[in-house]
């Protein structure tokens, strides 16, 4: 079967950086993404890494690992703001989107 | 950035009656959209693939007569929970892929319908 596998929470402290991984078995590859969602709203697009490496996005950058069906969400100089939840979704050979079940990440002052 | 709405943002039905959740894109057509069902702090859960122009494709699980999907124009797909129990309550969220531009199928997600049945 296809899962997906990330921590269910993590906290961290403002200002500070925190990591949050991602493990993937699919049916194919077709690129994996990175979401982020705050409480009662709709998910928002941060990331979408198709080849092995580091793609950076200002505070945000994300890896991704093919042989290793791995990836991870940084998240630097962390703000009150950044406290959601944080999907991982890989999109398998028939282009549908895997998701996984969310890491609520928890900012502390 | 593409803009994809929905219609209403939440709704209070009694058991039994029908809803009908609205999904648009704003500034660009998709020939496909997605619906999602999201239970508290559980991920989302892709319920049905609406095509426009044919049949939804629904997710093993998913009644199809239950939950009916009609993609009418290349903007608009509506999902109708038909006879609503409370254990439909959810969180229920659309969203449609755009092909074209930097991120290859990214999908932009509605601002998601609560529904809530007493």
């Amino acid at each position: 079967g296809q899962n997906i596998d990330q921590p269910t929470e993590m906290t961290a402290t403002e200002g500070a950086i925190v990591q949050i991984n991602c493990t993937y078995q699919t049916s194919g590859f077709n690129g994996l993404f990175w979401y982020q969602q705050h409480a009662g709203e709709a998910p928002t697009f941060l990331s979408y890494n198709v080849l092995d490496g580091l793609e950076e996005k200002g505070r945000f950058s994300s890896f991704l690992s093919r042989s290793k069906g791995y990836s991870y969400l940084l998240l630097k100089e962390l703000q009150m703001k950044d406290s959601a939840s944080y999907l991982c979704a890989v999109m398998d050979s028939n282009y549908q989107l895997i998701w996984g079940a969310g890491t609520k990440l928890i900012i502390k002052p | 950035g593409a803009v994809v709405s929905q219609h209403p943002s939440w709704v209070i039905c009694k058991s039994g009656t029908s809803v009908k959740i609205e999904c648009r894109s704003l500034d660009f057509q998709a020939t496909t959209m997605f619906w999602y069902r999201q239970f508290p702090k559980q991920s989302l859960m892709l319920m049905a693939t609406s095509n426009e122009g044919s049949k939804a494709t629904y997710e093993q699980g998913v009644e199809k007569d239950k939950f009916l999907i009609n993609h009418a124009s290349l903007t608009l797909s509506t999902l109708t929970v038909t006879s609503a129990h409370p254990e439909d309550s959810s969180f229920y969220i659309c969203s449609a892929p755009k092909t074209s531009g930097r991120e290859p199928y990214e999908q932009y997600f509605g601002p998601g319908t609560r529904l809530t049945v007493t």
